[in-house]
């Protein structure tokens, strides 16, 4: 089956501080990819999303994430937090199969707390 | 637009009573999905629909829940009778084959079962 995995469950950083959280996927296809981000207390948002084309990929607030096929990874980075980025991040993958089912598969989630 | 519409916000219910959770889609989207998000599991997938047909249910924990889609406007969760593990928040999306699957996500309905 279908997996996302993140390795960081909670970090702590700084302000200014660079950040960049792993996420690793196990599907050897074509897969879409996705960062979203829960502020407290709020749904989920889309923060950027790559689909094909460059693997280096820019989204809302300064994040960007780069694409890695041969590791089946998709970090997310940004290289200087701030204390408004304190939230949740979730990696999500959407496998392209033949029938495209449109299911995305999230990960476990990290906990972002960015210290002023 | 105004997005993906969830009702209630909050419920909080007495166990063994029945909770029914709403949500309307985007117009057009023709993909909807119910999330359970938890301290201890995350976000996991309940179920999903296409086209008003629900295509995978295997995340649904047990016969408890049930969920429909009459019309491509509106969804239901229904659980019945309601335990306090139930307790969590409970997320709608939905999505379009064209957007290639960027989910738009409700405000969420938090559920308390005491």
């Amino acid at each position: 089956a279908q997996s996302v995995s993140q390795h960081n469950h909670h970090v702590i950083l700084s302000e200014a501080a660079s950040l960049e959280l792993g996420c690793n996927y196990s599907y050897g296809g074509t897969v879409n990819l996705f960062w979203y981000v829960q502020y407290p207390g709020q749904h989920l948002q889309l923060l950027l999303k790559y689909f094909s084309g460059d693997p280096l990929v820019k989204g809302i607030k300064g994040f960007e994430a780069e694409f890695i096929k041969s590791k089946f990874s998709f970090n997310l980075r940004k290289p200087s937090v701030q204390w408004s980025d304190t939230a949740e991040y979730f990696c999500a993958v959407n496998v392209k199969r033949s029938s495209n089912t449109g299911k995305l598969i999230f990960g476990q989630g990290t906990t972002l707390q960015v210290k002023p | 637009d105004a997005g993906v519409i969830q009702s209630p916000r909050h419920e909080v219910t007495e166990m063994g009573q029945e909770v029914t959770l709403r949500c309307k889609p985007i117009s057009g989207h023709d993909y909807l999905f119910w999330y359970r998000q938890t301290m201890m599991r995350g976000l996991e997938l309940l179920i999903y629909f296409n086209n008003n047909v629900p295509i995978d249910d295997s995340g649904m924990p047990e016969d408890r829940f049930s969920a429909k889609m009459p019309n491509a406007s509106f969804s239901t969760l229904k659980i019945q009778p309601s335990e306090p593990r139930d307790s969590a928040v409970y997320f709608c999306a939905s999505t379009s084959t064209g957007s290639s699957y960027g989910y738009t996500f409700g405000s969420g309905t938090r559920l308390t079962v005491v």
